[in-house]
């Protein structure tokens, strides 16, 4: 199976800054999709951004945006403006087309946002 | 208007029990999953199904068991209730390939007593 690895148990930021949360995988295919989904204190999973493993143009979605380096096997969120409504547990998940459309998420990374 | 919805949210049981938790879906999806979230926020796959398929993930006891009566559902039953079975369970459904994120419902925090 596809193991997804978050390196970065907590993270934190100030209002306003910039930060980073970094996400590596490990695969042989070439074909795949990778996602980041938010988890608020509320418990709710929101996706946040995806992207297309044959595509090299960096997903973008207004204030978050990806680092996408396939031959890495790396996938970065980075979030730019932060609010605190930021405030969340991130995911990032790698999703097979050939393993029974399975999921895998990595561990999370809790994020602060600094008033 | 709920797309992924899940219950009860609530469900506070003795070990021993048996209970189940109830998941829907009106997105017209055809795959279904369960996750069990634990207190260090891992989640975890238990099962993924679709009107073919089952996958199974062999860490999961079969005390656990999913029960699809129709495309639109999938309920997760829980035999003889153990105190490490405490989590937050999630559904969540997608469409069955490509580029289709899954939609989760809000969970369903379980405590067994």
């Amino acid at each position: 199976a596809q193991t997804v690895t978050q390196s970065q148990p907590e993270m934190s930021v100030q209002e306003a800054e910039t930060v980073t949360l970094s996400c590596t995988y490990d695969t042989s295919e070439s074909d795949y999709y990778l996602f980041w989904y938010k988890q608020p204190p509320s418990r709710q999973m929101i996706l946040v951004i995806r992207q297309e493993a044959y595509k090299q143009q960096n997903a973008t979605e207004n204030r978050f945006s990806v680092n996408f380096q396939k031959a890495a096997k790396s996938f970065s969120l980075k979030i730019s403006d932060s609010q605190l409504g930021d405030a969340a547990m991130y995911f990032c998940a790698y999703r097979s087309p050939n393993t029974g459309n399975q999921f895998y998420f990595g561990t999370g990374t809790s994020l602060t946002v600094i008033p | 208007d709920t797309a992924v919805s899940q219950t009860p949210k609530y469900l506070v049981t003795q070990m021993g029990n048996d209970k189940s938790i109830k998941c829907e879906q009106n997105l017209g999806h055809d795959t279904m999953y369960w996750y069990k979230q634990d207190s260090k926020k891992f989640l975890k796959i238990m099962f993924s199904y679709n009107n073919k398929e089952l996958i199974i993930n062999e860490t999961v006891p079969n005390r656990f068991s999913p029960k699809s009566p129709d495309k639109a559902h999938l309920n997760l039953h829980i035999n003889s209730l153990e105190l490490g079975d405490s989590a937050v369970y999630f559904c969540a459904s997608s469409q069955g390939t490509g580029f289709h994120e899954q939609y989760f419902g809000p969970g369903t925090r379980l405590t067994v007593t």
